[in-house]
């Protein structure tokens, strides 16, 4: 059965770093998404991506955040510098052939710890 | 905005009993709505959804009915097992836009032999 992935499971890095958090969506999906959750917090959407670009973002997808499909397969999430309260679990996930309500497949998640 | 409220947790239930998990919603227009599941150390699952008034979702012995005169999408189970405890969140969808998901808080539920 066809699953999202997610590279790494965990990363550890210093506040100030460059991280970049990889999925490899679903392979005929057309929308893709990130979603975090804080420890103990609900999941929050991030952003979501359509035909290459992104399609909406919240209000904490900031400056700091980007997203790109560099190859046609892989959904990757960078954090230029990151902080403190950036530490949490990324979602990403993927849906849809068409543009009507179709199921969101989420991946397993990577575990960004800040020090 | 959209908005989900679920019942706070942690719920915790011997095995067999009886499961409810409330959630209400706010949202403009008519959202989907969804349950999600997620056991320890796993990303989320789609449990049930229900797309328009009145539909029931079910799986594995969980369903939830979609009420708008209510606006609420509670979860239930007749006679819950171990392997059901887990975390579970109540989401919406808008049918608008990129279809993003607006979860709940998330109910840890712990079922004891």
């Amino acid at each position: 059965e066809p699953e999202v992935t997610q590279t790494p499971s965990h990363q550890v890095t210093q506040m100030g770093q460059e991280v970049i958090l990889r999925c490899v969506p679903i392979s005929n999906h057309l929308y893709f998404y990130w979603y975090r959750q804080i420890l103990g917090q609900k999941v929050e959407f991030l952003v979501s991506f359509y035909n290459n670009e992104i399609s909406e973002k919240s209000e904490i997808f900031d400056d700091q955040f980007s997203v790109e499909r560099p190859d046609g397969s892989n959904f990757t999430l960078k954090i230029r510098s990151t902080k403190l309260e950036d530490s949490a679990m990324y979602f990403c996930a993927s849906s849809g052939t068409s543009f009507s309500y179709n199921e969101q497949f989420f991946g397993p998640g990577t575990r960004l710890t800040v020090l | 905005g959209d908005s989900v409220t679920q019942m706070e947790g942690p719920v915790t239930l011997s095995e067999e009993a009886f499961l409810t998990i409330n959630c209400t919603y706010t949202a403009t227009g008519y959202p989907s709505l969804f349950w999600y599941v997620q056991y320890p150390g796993e990303g989320l699952q789609l449990l049930l959804k229900a797309t328009k008034a009145d539909d029931k979702g079910s799986n594995k012995g969980f369903e939830a009915t979609y009420r708008k005169e209510t606006t609420s999408f509670h979860l239930e189970k007749g006679s819950v097992q171990v392997s059901d405890s887990a975390v579970y969140f109540c989401a919406l969808s808008s049918i608008q836009g990129a279809q993003k998901l607006v979860f709940g808080q998330g109910t840890r539920l712990t079922i004891n032999p």
